[in-house]
């Protein structure tokens, strides 16, 4: 059963292009995250977003910005991909920190 | 440097049998674990947390803790097929994120 909602599924674009992923939770939580997930299935946090607070993970590029409407929805946006963007990313969400995290189904993109 | 290193890095298992998963912190700070499962093409899901030293078992999963070395291990008994799937461990160090280690791929044989 699918609480949290990712589109696209798939986007396959080209160098310097931006590109927007959506995510969309039903379960109420207050935290929402973007992870990368590499082609040696390496999961990395991105950026959590809670109570209009946003947190980023230092090794993130500037190229990607979180942008959130509602505690319901935190999209990931990329100003001008590069190859080594290609990757899954998985948007997830929890209660509050140390609670469980409940992962999106991913976007997979793929950088020419 | 990653700091959360699992072990192995694959394994296969046969069917009925046991299956030994390891993980360990380098982070002294960390004080919570964490047991993820993704079969392919599928998101993670959580199996397990685990955050005072000893043992938790839910139905054929047991996860160990031992704080003094950072070390936990997820044991599966009797595995079945379905239980084949990459196993990500992930710590947690009183801040917002979560560290994931890069997983123990098991097979669990016919």
């Amino acid at each position: 059963e699918t609480a949290v909602f990712q589109t696209p599924n798939y986007h396959v674009t080209q160098v310097g292009n931006e590109v927007s992923f959506n995510c969309k939770q039903t379960l109420g939580h207050d935290t929402m995250y973007w992870y990368k997930q590499d082609s040696k299935k390496l999961l990395k946090i991105m950026f959590s977003y809670n109570n209009k607070q946003l947190i980023v993970n230092e090794t993130v590029p500037r190229r990607f910005s979180p942008q959130s409407s509602d505690k319901a929805h935190l999209n990931l946006r990329i100003k001008s991909v590069e190859p080594e963007d290609s990757a899954v990313y998985l948007c997830a969400s929890s209660l509050e920190n140390y609670a469980e995290q409940f992962f999106g189904p991913g976007t997979r993109l793929t950088v020419l | 440097q990653q700091k959360v290193q699992q072990s192995p890095e694959s394994l296969i298992v046969p069917e009925g049998g046991m299956a030994s998963l390891n993980c360990t912190s380098s982070d002294r700070n960390v004080d919570y674990f964490w047991w993820y499962r993704q079969h392919s093409g599928k998101s993670p899901k959580m199996l397990m947390s685990i955050f005072s030293n000893g043992e938790k078992e839910e139905g054929r999963f047991t996860v160990h803790l031992n704080k003094a070395s950072l070390h936990t291990s997820l044991h599966i008994r009797d595995s079945q097929p379905s239980d084949s799937a990459l196993y990500l461990c992930a710590a947690a160090s009183g801040s917002w994120q979560l560290i994931f280690g890069s997983g123990t791929q098991l097979t669990v044989m016919p």
